[in-house]
């Protein structure tokens, strides 16, 4: 079955820490990569994506995420968070076909302290 | 940059009311979805539209689920007879026929008294 795990439910962290969200996907056949982010009371935003070629892609705001297919996995990072990275983040999978549906994770809500 | 855009951002209803959410996909995108976020719960896809017909749809879709592109430009989701368990932020999303992302507009929160 198509899933999507997301480890960490709330991820605290200060200003300036290193982060990393763990992302596992369970999917038949090519599968396209996302994440999204979620700001308080906003809607859902793209962060970035993965669909073929370099393993590791940067998204907006300093982000990154590596896919690492013999682990499924895509995690998210960030060298330096800042207060305002406060939000919901959602890793999430498409499959490789036309009008494919996402599959979401749970979510990981990250707090950053100032 | 375009946008997708829902109406209304919340709305109330009682339960067994009918309501109809709206989105305006971004205009030269084909491919349309609905989401749904219970509170506290992972976003669920409900149903994929493309050509004027349901590609796709999940189990919560059920009989009281509805969707329709009644123009060229609205992408409605009716449900017809509202349960508790329906209450959730509904999101619409919209892509283009030469790419692979989604785009998501603001979302619905739909609370059934």
């Amino acid at each position: 079955a198509q899933s999507v795990s997301q480890h960490n439910h709330h991820v605290i962290l200060s200003e300036a820490a290193s982060l990393e969200l763990g992302c596992n996907y369970s999917y038949g056949g090519t599968v396209n990569l996302f994440w999204y982010v979620q700001y308080p009371g906003q809607h859902l935003q793209l962060l970035l994506k993965y669909f073929s070629g370099d393993p590791l892609v940067k998204g907006i705001k300093g982000f990154e995420a590596e896919f690492i297919k013999s682990k499924f996995s895509f995690n998210l990072r960030k060298p330096s968070v800042q207060w305002s990275d406060t939000a919901e983040y959602f890793c999430a999978a498409t499959g490789y076909s036309s009008a494919s549906k996402i599959i979401f994770g749970s979510g990981t809500r990250l707090s950053i302290r100032p | 940059e375009p946008e997708v855009t829902q109406t209304p951002s919340h709305q109330v209803t009682q339960m067994g009311q009918e309501v109809i959410l709206r989105c305006v996909p971004i205009s030269n995108h084909l491919y349309f979805y609905w989401y749904r976020q219970i509170l506290g719960q992972k976003v669920e896809f409900l149903v994929s539209f493309y050509n004027n017909e349901i590609s796709e749809k999940s189990e919560i879709f059920d009989d009281q689920f509805s969707v329709e592109r009644p123009d060229g430009s609205n992408f409605t989701l009716k449900i017809r007879s509202t349960k508790l368990e329906d209450s959730a932020m509904y999101f619409c999303a919209s892509r283009g026929i030469l790419e692979e992302t989604q785009y998501f507009g603001p979302g619905t929160r739909l609370l059934v008294l």
